[in-house]
């Protein structure tokens, strides 16, 4: 077990829709970050939050969002849904201090399937 | 067009031999690279990192091989076992602190 918890583990819905995934970081890590994992384009960086700013970010399109909150829990809204944003959307934290590289610690992922 | 599916190179092994998982990485602003195992349906985790200071880094049944000269980093593990088999990646940091993933590995081991 990573201590990252990810919910809910599958969601189903249609296109047109919005979702809301949730990501609870390891205790005490304040970096959350959000991957993208489809079969045709592997694991994509999607975005990153520190201490609740957003610090980077990846190939995450417009129609999504995430924010990460004084709990430091965090959460990505995808809205307007489409048939190609079906994929394993995985949630990772790491303690993350300025300037250093540090391994990630990854969540179960939710499986998102738009039907 | 049709929309092609991620063929994962795969490496399949018998229980006890030594597995070798390659990752050519693409960025020459690289600093730190890391393995990590997937398996069915459970997030990445890690297995063992290594900074561009060193070339070889050893873990408990894995080594990590790195030769920044050709962009080239291996994946030893010794002695396999089949709850080894799982899907591998390397990611690297690319000079910006966020992993970018390779396209991954799939190791199966054969009892």
């Amino acid at each position: 077990d990573s201590g990252v918890t990810q919910t809910p583990k599958h969601l189903i819905t249609a296109t047109g829709q919005r979702v809301t995934l949730r990501c609870s970081p390891r205790s005490g890590d304040l970096s959350v970050y959000w991957y993208q994992q489809s079969l045709d384009q592997g694991l994509q960086f999607l975005i990153q939050y520190y201490n609740g700013e957003e610090r980077a970010k990846g190939n995450i399109l417009e129609r999504f969002s995430a924010q990460q909150f004084p709990d430091l829990h965090s959460e990505l809204n995808l809205s307007s849904l489409e048939l190609g944003d079906s994929a394993l959307y995985f949630c990772a934290s790491s303690a993350r201090r300025t300037g250093s590289n540090e391994k990630l610690f990854f969540g179960s992922g939710t499986q998102l399937s738009v039907l | 067009g049709e929309s092609v599916g991620l063929h994962l190179p795969t490496l399949s092994v018998q229980e006890g031999d030594n597995s070798i998982i390659n990752c050519a990485y693409s960025n020459s602003a690289s600093d730190y690279f890391i393995w990590y195992k997937q398996e069915s349906g459970k997030g990445p985790q890690f297995i063992i990192d290594i900074r561009s200071n060193m070339d070889k880094r050893q873990g408990q049944r894995v080594t990590v091989l790195l030769n920044k000269t050709v962009k080239h980093l291996s994946l030893q593990i010794a002695a396999t076992q089949p709850g080894d088999s799982a899907v591998y990646f390397c990611a690297e940091n690319g000079g910006s602190y966020i992993p970018t993933f390779g396209r991954g590995t799939s190791l199966i081991v054969h009892p």
